[in-house]
């Protein structure tokens, strides 16, 4: 496809159980970002990848939170025993660099609510 | 950590009028980005900045990057019913010499009124 595709779109989880998100980045882009957008706020930080390399998770909330990107191209973010504070919209974004924050090209997100 | 504080919080106007909306720190910045997130998308990039005091245009927007990098504006002309949205600033947190990672600020959330 031509821009970031994210699966699902919406995804309701009772609390405690495991949850996948999905991310395609555009083909041949090199870093690969997760950000969480709670209601109300702006995107904040999770992780990044450059090429298949998780070279900064430091804004995963708590270890229950974990990315992978194992080819380089798309990544799963998996967040087990979801808690009801997890509830948020999680942006997947690809850049074609590896530095350079202005490039960044977002998907729409996969809006994750926890009952 | 660096925080930007984003003002008004929301905006109601009428068609064909200008708006103006603003962004502040406490840090320096030495990029400023403006995005634009429309319901159930992800935030679409409108202008970047660079250098203190450069003024940059796209379209109708005019976006400056304020001369102490604390601060940077965005400016909308003649506004249209699809400019409804919110409007993010954001810049790199600069963390460790990097600058892929952004901070954002709260957003505008701007009305139009046909």
């Amino acid at each position: 496809g031509a821009g970031v595709s994210q699966s699902p779109r919406y995804k309701v989880a009772k609390r405690g159980q495991d949850v996948a998100l999905r991310c395609d980045p555009i083909s041949g882009h090199v870093s690969l970002f997760w950000y969480q957008q709670a209601l109300g706020q702006g995107p904040e930080f999770l992780t990044y990848f450059q090429n298949e390399a998780q070279l900064d998770k430091s804004g995963l909330p708590s270890d229950r939170f974990f990315a992978e990107r194992p080819e380089g191209s798309v990544s799963t973010l998996k967040i087990q025993r979801t808690q009801q504070e997890d509830s948020a919209v999680y942006l997947c974004a690809s850049s074609p660099t590896g530095t350079g924050a202005e490039k960044l090209f977002f998907g729409s997100g996969t809006q994750l609510s926890v009952l | 950590g660096q925080q930007l504080n984003q003002s008004p919080q929301s905006m109601f106007i009428q068609e064909g009028e200008d708006v103006s909306m603003n962004c502040t720190s406490s840090s320096i910045f030495n990029t400023w980005l403006w995005y634009k997130q429309e319901p159930g998308e992800g935030p679409v990039l409108l202008i970047a900045l660079y250098k203190a005091g450069e003024l940059t245009s796209n379209g109708r927007l005019t976006a400056q990057f304020g001369i102490t990098r604390k601060d940077s504006f965005l400016n909308i002309s003649a506004s249209i019913p699809s400019d409804v949205g919110i409007y993010f600033c954001a810049g790199p947190m600069n963390s460790g010499g990097s600058n892929y990672k952004l901070t954002f600020g709260k957003g505008t959330l701007l009305t139009v009124n046909p």
